[in-house]
């Protein structure tokens, strides 16, 4: 498997509360990727790296804001989490080979009440 | 907008039968990627396919992918139970796009 670990894996949190997810790699790849799962929405993007300080936009990045200030670390924060964003997170990584597959994490279980 | 379409996104089928899941895109993308997720766990790669044509094969699995038809499938040769699960395809354009995924339930 992947070195790939997210912490908490399990959160329970209040709205309006800021709330951080980490994801931490041990394999040195350069790309990292936070995703959300629903269900009847599939995986979707929120935000990416494609290395330290560099991140972009995926396609649900409203809410959320991401930093990566080393290569193994990619946190996610929700700035004043809402009941919308009670969702399962996952983390990515991929290599800079192409089309390289991605490795997800375990994923974390948030839910806001 | 890159869009991905699987279908269908339920099936239900008994052991023994052969079946096809379908990943429809709509960009003329020829990066394309299935994953295999078990309840309550993670994503598991499965295929990457990378050029008109493509075939891969793992087990009873296999996936092709046809850039000009904007298609890839993954096929099921005489399902067993141990292969029920949900499949996702993903498309790569400058994101990566994931399909809304296939749930599969082999009946023993």
């Amino acid at each position: 498997d992947a070195g790939i670990t997210q912490s908490p894996r399990h959160k329970v949190t209040e709205t309006g509360t800021p709330v951080t997810l980490r994801c931490h790699q041990t394999e040195n790849h350069r790309y990292m990727y936070w995703y959300r799962q629903d269900p009847g929405h599939g995986l979707r993007l929120i935000h990416y790296s494609y290395g330290v300080k560099d991140t972009d936009k995926g396609e649900v990045s409203d809410g959320y804001s991401v930093s990566r200030s080393k290569t193994e670390d990619f946190l996610l924060t929700l700035e004043s989490a809402t009941s919308s964003q009670t969702s399962v997170y996952f983390c990515a990584i991929s290599g800079v080979e192409d089309g390289e597959t991605q490795y997800f994490g375990p994923g974390t279980r948030l839910l806001v009440l | 907008e890159l869009k991905v379409e699987q279908n269908p996104l339920f099936l239900s089928m008994q052991e023994g039968k052969n079946y096809t899941i379908y990943c429809n895109y709509s960009t003329t993308s020829d990066r394309l990627y299935w994953y295999r997720q078990d309840p309550g766990k993670s994503l598991e790669s499965l295929f990457v396919l990378l050029s008109n044509g493509a075939v891969k094969q793992e087990g009873r699995l296999m996936a092709s992918l046809d850039t000009k038809a904007r298609l890839s499938t993954l096929h099921i040769t005489a399902a067993v139970h141990d292969l029920s699960a949900t499949y996702f395809c993903a498309v790569e354009d400058d994101k990566i796009i994931f399909g809304k995924g296939t749930r599969l339930h082999i009946l023993p």
